[in-house]
């Protein structure tokens, strides 16, 4: 079974700051690693994924994350928020074999203060 | 961009009423899903569906909960007898297959009264 594990409920960050969100995963097997994004009143939006490769992986608007297998890490970074980078960001994970069950964290509130 | 879109996006029912969450998939995607997201708490994996039967399940998706693919087209939700504690948002996803991303809809957010 796999478990995720997001540090910080709650980011408030000023605009044009760079931002870390945390994200630990415990697993047995191999698995796929994800970010998502929810806006207010919105469904999940794929910022990135790591499936093999290069551990440093861009996703959409400016984000990326480093997948490091010893420390069974996956943050996600940007270098300089905005304004419209507010919202909820989940980590997630799926072994990859069998049934894709995607397993989340808790979430992380990013919140970003002009 | 082809997406997942879920109907309602609203659902209002009394407890120990039927609801029927609908979803449609995107149309070459072999693989779907539903989670649900209850105020404030994480998103959580409720069931997997492939090749028209469920191939995982989680213990939240218990004898009032089912699912069906009726045609090419609709994925859906069934909960038999809703309790208080069913009020969540709902998201449907599917995929193409293993390693590729799971798209989402937009939620179904159910209101039980």
């Amino acid at each position: 079974a796999q478990s995720v594990t997001q540090l910080d409920s709650q980011v408030p960050v000023f605009e044009e700051a760079p931002v870390e969100l945390r994200c630990n995963y415990s697993s047995s097997v191999s698995v796929y690693l994800f970010w998502y994004v929810q806006y207010p009143n919105q469904g999940l939006q794929l910022l990135l994924k790591y499936l093999s490769g290069s551990t440093l992986v861009k996703g959409i608007n400016g984000f990326e994350a480093e997948f490091n297998k010893s420390q069974t890490s996956f943050h996600l970074r940007k270098p300089s928020v905005h304004i419209s980078d507010t919202a909820e960001y989940f980590c997630a994970v799926t072994a990859q074999q069998g049934a894709q069950k995607l397993v989340f964290g808790q979430g992380t509130r990013l919140t970003i203060n002009p | 961009e082809p997406e997942v879109t879920q109907t309602p996006s609203h659902q209002v029912t009394q407890m120990g009423q039927e609801v029927i969450l609908r979803c449609v998939p995107i149309s070459n995607h072999l693989y779907f899903y539903w989670y649900r997201q209850i105020l404030g708490q994480k998103v959580e994996f409720l069931v997997s569906f492939y090749n028209n039967e469920i191939s995982e399940k989680s213990e939240i998706f218990d004898d009032q909960f089912s699912v069906e693919r009726p045609d090419g087209s609709n994925f859906t939700l069934k909960i038999r007898s809703t309790k208080l504690e069913d009020s969540a948002m709902y998201f449907c996803a599917s995929s193409v297959g293993i390693g590729s991303p799971l798209h989402f809809g937009n939620g179904t957010r159910l209101t039980v009264t």
